[in-house]
């Protein structure tokens, strides 16, 4: 079965740092990722999605994620962190199934919620 | 093009009671599916319907049930409310269901709280 890790369920930056939150996924077949943001009281949006085709993805808002399929990897960061990137971000997979096939619907990890200080 | 919308945004309820949740797809859109988010479990996926037919159901008891419309609309439904089924209720809408990888939009959710 699937399974998706993020590592941090909190991180803080300074404006302007680099943003670098980790997301390690669990697969026996090439996985279809996501990265999802989630500001508060709203609901999920997404940021890039990864479907077996160039292994660097980017995304919306300066976001980008690099699969790695030897470190079983799919990290999300950016360059340069905004006040306005505050929010808490969630990392999933399409589950498979038992079949190999895809079942549409999202596993997600825990989720990182991210702080950019002035 | 108009978003996921869900009614209510807010519901208190009490234990025992049952609960409805409507979720409007974004127009075109024939899959919704229906998560689950509380601080405890995360986001757990509940059930997915295309063309008015359950497609997919996650792991979660029989209180919880859903339908679809002939115009994608769906609802939720949570029989015999339990202090746990407190959470937040997000409905998401794609354009095709089942296997395909077409992105999820997602709607505001619907906070539920059970007294």
């Amino acid at each position: 079965a699937q399974s998706v890790t993020q590592l941090g369920s909190h991180v803080s930056v300074s404006e302007g740092a680099l943003v670098l939150l980790r997301c390690n996924y669990s697969s026996s077949v090439p996985p279809y990722l996501f990265w999802y943001v989630q500001y508060p009281n709203q609901g999920l949006q997404l940021l890039l999605k990864y479907t077996s085709a160039a292994t660097l993805v980017k995304g919306i808002n300066g976001f980008e994620a690099e699969f790695k399929k030897s470190e079983t990897s799919f990290h999300l960061t950016k360059p340069s962190a905004h006040m306005s990137d505050a929010a808490e971000y969630f990392c999933a997979v399409s589950d498979l199934g038992n079949y190999g096939g895809s079942q549409g619907n999202l596993i997600f990890g825990k989720g990182t919620k991210l702080s950019v200080k002035p | 093009k108009a978003g996921v919308t869900q009614t209510p945004r807010y519901l208190i309820k009490t234990r025992g009671q049952q609960v409805t949740l409507s979720c409007s797809p974004i127009s075109g859109h024939r899959s919704v599916s229906w998560y689950q988010q509380t601080p405890g479990q995360g986001l757990q996926f509940l059930f997915e319907y295309f063309s008015e037919t359950q497609r997919n159901k996650g792991n979660f008891p029989g209180r919880f049930s859903g339908r679809q419309f002939s115009n994608s609309r769906s609802e939720m439904n949570v029989s015999t409310l339990e202090l746990g089924d407190s959470a937040l209720y997000l409905c998401a809408s794609r354009k095709t269901g089942g296997s395909s990888t077409d992105t999820q939009y997602f709607g505001p959710g619907t906070r539920l709280t059970v007294l």
